[in-house]
This record gives structure tokens, C-alpha cells and sequence, in this order.
């Protein structure tokens, strides 16, 4: 299957971390990759990881990848308001190298 | 470098009327992806081109939906005719080419489309 879920909505303080989880099930995916949505936007390629690795830190973003699990995480530290949006995880895989995108998170930056 | 370009931003429309779309992708990049993104939901592959070929239609309802990309640059997406069920927004990307590195998609701004 390649179903890749999130949960719906995360609230957070300005200021805080932010954690964004996803789970998928193609363990042959190559990589996995998190975007971003602003209201009326299409999507922004935030961040990716390449399936080898477990981490990967880019600025304020670190993202971590439990293979074994399937679960992929993006956390944001010191959360702005300007990080409100909606964040998808997707995975890249088969030999279309298609990607396939979450249910997305949306997430709310309390000032 | 200019973005990916769509229109119409806004389209509504009875159903069964038809509708298309246009994008216009980033220049030389040889993959074109069409999605459609329903409320609260993560967008969904329609077809995706490699230059003008059609690389995967699998999930296109080919009863009503068609697309092509002639000379390989733009692009339309048609429905003929619509369903309630297809409003929602239909989104373009492409990226360089398809199937090397982390395969970057640059999106468009999409098209929201509303069926009455």
C-alpha cells in the first residue's frame, strides 16, 4: 500500500517546537520529503531525506526517519508565526518515481 | 527563474459542463505532474508526463478526464464532463526530470475548481 498519514492539526506557542509526525508503508520508498502550504500557495519543498540516512538537520528544521517503523518526523524549532501552514510528508517511490503525499498537518503558531 | 504558471485561478461551473485548465511549467523542466487536492486532503496523482509522453495515468478517471502536453512544454487538463465530486483544487508541478536525485517538484498556484 502507500498510504502516508498524519494527524490533522498541531497548536503551538511562538516561540516553542513544533512536531509534525507521519507514518507511511512503502519501504522501498528512496526518499521522503516535507512540504509546506500557505494559504492560497501551492506547495513548497521544505526539507527531504534520502531513506539511508536517520537524520538530517537544516537550520531551524531537523528531520528523523525510523525506517524500521515507517515514521518520519519534522520538528521546527523556536516556532514562528510565519511557520503557520500546512505541512505535508510525502515518500518517493516506484519505478514511476512517483510521490505520494500525507493528509497533511496543519499547523497554528499561537503569538 | 519564473514559477510554474496556471488558469484560471477560480473556475465554476455547473455539472456536466466541461472545464480546462492550462499550466505552463518551468522552463526545461522535461516532467509535468497533474494533481488534484480535495478539502483537507493531500494531493492525489492525476497523470504525470515525461517531456510529452505519458509516463502514469493510473489514477485518472479516463471516462472524463484527459490531458496532454503537445511539444512537451504546457499543458491542459480537461474534464468532460464534470461531477460534484470534482470540486477541488487541481495543481500542477514539474521538475527538472523525473527519476534522478530527490526529484525537487516545484508546484503552481493551482486551480480551484467548484461544481454546482
Amino acid at each position: 500500500g502507500e498510504d502516508v498519514e498524519q494527524s490533522l492539526f498541531l497548536s503551538v506557542r511562538e516561540g516553542d517546537s513544533s512536531v509534525i509526525n507521519c507514518t507511511y508503508t512503502d519501504s522501498s520508498s528512496t526518499y521522503l520529503y516535507w512540504y509546506k502550504q500557505e494559504p492560497g500557495a501551492g506547495l513548497q519543498l521544505l526539507t527531504y531525506i534520502f531513506s539511508n540516512m536517520d537524520m538530517k538537520q537544516d537550520q531551524r528544521l531537523t528531520v528523523l526517519l525510523n525506517k524500521k517503523d515507517k515514521h518520519l518526523s519534522l520538528r521546527i524549532a523556536d516556532t514562528q508565526t510565519g511557520d503557520s501552514a500546512i505541512y505535508f510528508c510525502a515518500e518517493l517511490s516506484g519505478g514511476y518515481q512517483k510521490v505520494t503525499f500525507g493528509t497533511g498537518t496543519k499547523l497554528q503558531v499561537i503569538p | 527563474e519564473a514559477g510554474v504558471a496556471q488558469s484560471p485561478r477560480y473556475k465554476i461551473i455547473e455539472k456536466r459542463q466541461s472545464v480546462a485548465f492550462w499550466c505552463n511549467p518551468i522552463s526545461g523542466h522535461a516532467t509535468l505532474y497533474w494533481y488534484q487536492q480535495i478539502l483537507g486532503q493531500g494531493p492525489k496523482l492525476l497523470i504525470q508526463f515525461q517531456n510529452n509522453g505519458v509516463v502514469d495515468d493510473s489514477q485518472l478517471p479516463k471516462d472524463r478526464f484527459s490531458a496532454e502536453r503537445l511539444k512537451g512544454v504546457d499543458s491542459t487538463l480537461k474534464i468532460q464532463p464534470a461531477k460534484l465530486e470534482d470540486s477541488a483544487v487541481y495543481l500542477c508541478a514539474s521538475s527538472p526530470r523525473g527519476g534522478i536525485s530527490y526529484n525537487e517538484q516545484f508546484f503552481g498556484p493551482g486551480t480551484r475548481l467548484t461544481v454546482l
